[in-house]
């Protein structure tokens, strides 16, 4: 059983540029969730799917950013225009709805450096 | 939101020595973990305990649901269990986010 991957596991990038992140969930995972992770600082909820639906989204997640999952199994997170204040680890996250009050697995991270 | 606080922020341990952290949280919860980031910058799940008492190893985990705090205690300290550790809970009509603390920060020296 493999756990949740992300790809890519670095990306260093250009103010300006837009970057793409994927994330694979635990295969029977029906709910995927995206966190950011800055220096110093615990994980924060971004948004998050069960199946293709997204249900939820923070205030984080500005206009800029825009997250997917079509097919209900994986999920990219887009960032427009990126800024230097977007240099962070961004995390994803799986679980099986109902199954011990939705506990959550994380992938690697994706570390996101904006010059 | 629900608030959550975790103690000591830094910790700094000999070898072999045990240690005691604590999380602390503002309202009753659905669940409750315990991750351990490495240095690459993954989360490690421990223990999904959102209430009782659960062993794996040299790691424990506490959870006094009413009273609103977590424990997780490490004996006999290894340089490997240097890193982050976090809590992390869930409450109310949020049963989908998880909300962490910032985090406790564990040196282990030879």
């Amino acid at each position: 059983d493999t756990g949740v991957s992300q790809d890519p596991r670095h990306k260093i990038t250009k103010r300006g540029q837009n970057v793409t992140f994927r994330c694979d969930p635990i295969s029977e995972h029906n709910r995927l969730y995206w966190y950011r992770q800055t220096l110093g600082q615990g994980p924060e909820f971004l948004t998050y799917f069960q199946n293709e639906a997204q249900l939820e989204k923070s205030r984080l997640l500005s206009d800029r950013f825009s997250a997917e999952r079509p097919k209900g199994s994986f999920s990219t997170l887009e960032i427009q225009r990126t800024e230097q204040g977007d240099s962070a680890m961004y995390l994803c996250a799986s679980s099986l709805l109902g199954f011990r009050n939705n506990e959550q697995f994380f992938g690697p991270g994706t570390r996101l450096t904006v010059l | 939101g629900i608030q959550v606080e975790q103690s000591p922020p830094d910790l700094i341990l000999q070898e072999g020595a045990n240690s005691t952290l604590r999380c602390n949280f503002s309202d009753s919860v659905n669940n409750l973990q315990w991750f351990h980031q490495n240095p690459w910058g993954q989360l490690i799940n421990l223990f999904y305990i959102p209430s009782g008492t659960k062993q794996n190893g040299r790691l424990s985990a506490t959870t006094v649901a009413t009273e609103r705090y977590s424990l997780l205690y490490i004996s006999s300290s290894q340089t490997t269990d240097s890193g982050v550790y976090f809590c992390a809970v869930n409450s109310g009509g949020s049963n989908y986010k998880l909300t962490f603390g910032k985090g406790t920060l564990l040196t282990v020296n030879p």
